[in-house]
């Protein structure tokens, strides 16, 4: 079945970029999904790719895809003290129906001021 | 326009009770998914509702049970409570349901049951 990896935590500098690391290992058409959850809090989307495409960048927020090694990576730049919260990679198989999201254990990213 | 929510907000039970959670889409998202959110099992899938239908479910106990209504508003309820069924309940909801693309998911707030 499907799995997602993700490293448990990630302390990086007020105004340093962050990167935060995914592996998955489903090899078929697939939608990779970021989630921010802040505490107290529900899952917010921040962006997501298919897996024909290699780069995505929002603002912020830029998501590398390697599909050969199955490992995706969502870089924050300028990262800010806004930006401590759980990140959570996600994946969904698209060609075979109904499938839910398959969700990582998370990242928790501290930023230092 | 007002995003997902879901009542109530906190909730203590004990074991052997039963609860019922609700959840209120956005408007006009027919498509409606409940996760378990633990401390050591992460986020887990337990059921999908599109149209009043359920079209996928996790692998939960049988105690644990949904609905959707026609304007699209979902409750989940869980039976014979365990003290193992305290957890973040996350309802999210979409356009589409999931055998669509994209299929962009927006989650509320949750509900914290603590079972005693």
């Amino acid at each position: 079945g499907e799995d997602v990896e993700q490293s448990l935590f990630l302390s990086v500098r007020e105004g340093d970029s962050s990167v935060i690391n995914c592996t998955y290992t489903d090899s078929s058409s697939t939608y990779l999904y970021w989630y921010k959850q802040e505490p107290g809090a529900g899952l917010q989307l921040l962006t997501y790719i298919f897996s024909n495409m290699d780069m995505k960048q929002d603002q912020r927020l830029t998501v590398l895809l390697n599909k050969k090694d199955k490992h995706l990576s969502l870089r924050i730049a300028d990262t800010q003290t806004g930006d401590s919260a759980i990140y959570f990679c996600a994946e969904r198989t698209w060609n075979s129906g109904n499938t839910p999201l398959v969700f990582g254990k998370g990242t928790r990213l501290s930023v230092i001021a | 326009k007002a995003g997902v929510t879901q009542t109530p907000r906190y909730l203590i039970k004990t074991r052997g009770q039963q609860v019922t959670l609700s959840c209120s889409p956005i408007s006009g998202h027919r498509s409606v998914s409940w996760y378990q959110q633990t401390p050591g099992q992460g986020l887990q899938f337990l059921f999908e509702y599109f149209s009043e239908t359920q079209r996928n479910k996790g692998n939960f106990p049988g105690r644990f049970s949904g609905r959707q209504f026609s304007n699209s508003r979902s409750e989940m309820n869980v039976s014979t409570l365990e003290l193992g069924d305290s957890a973040l309940y996350l309802c999210a909801s979409s356009l589409t349901p999931s055998g669509g693309t994209a299929y962009e998911q927006y989650f509320g707030p949750g509900t914290r049951l603590t079972v005693t």
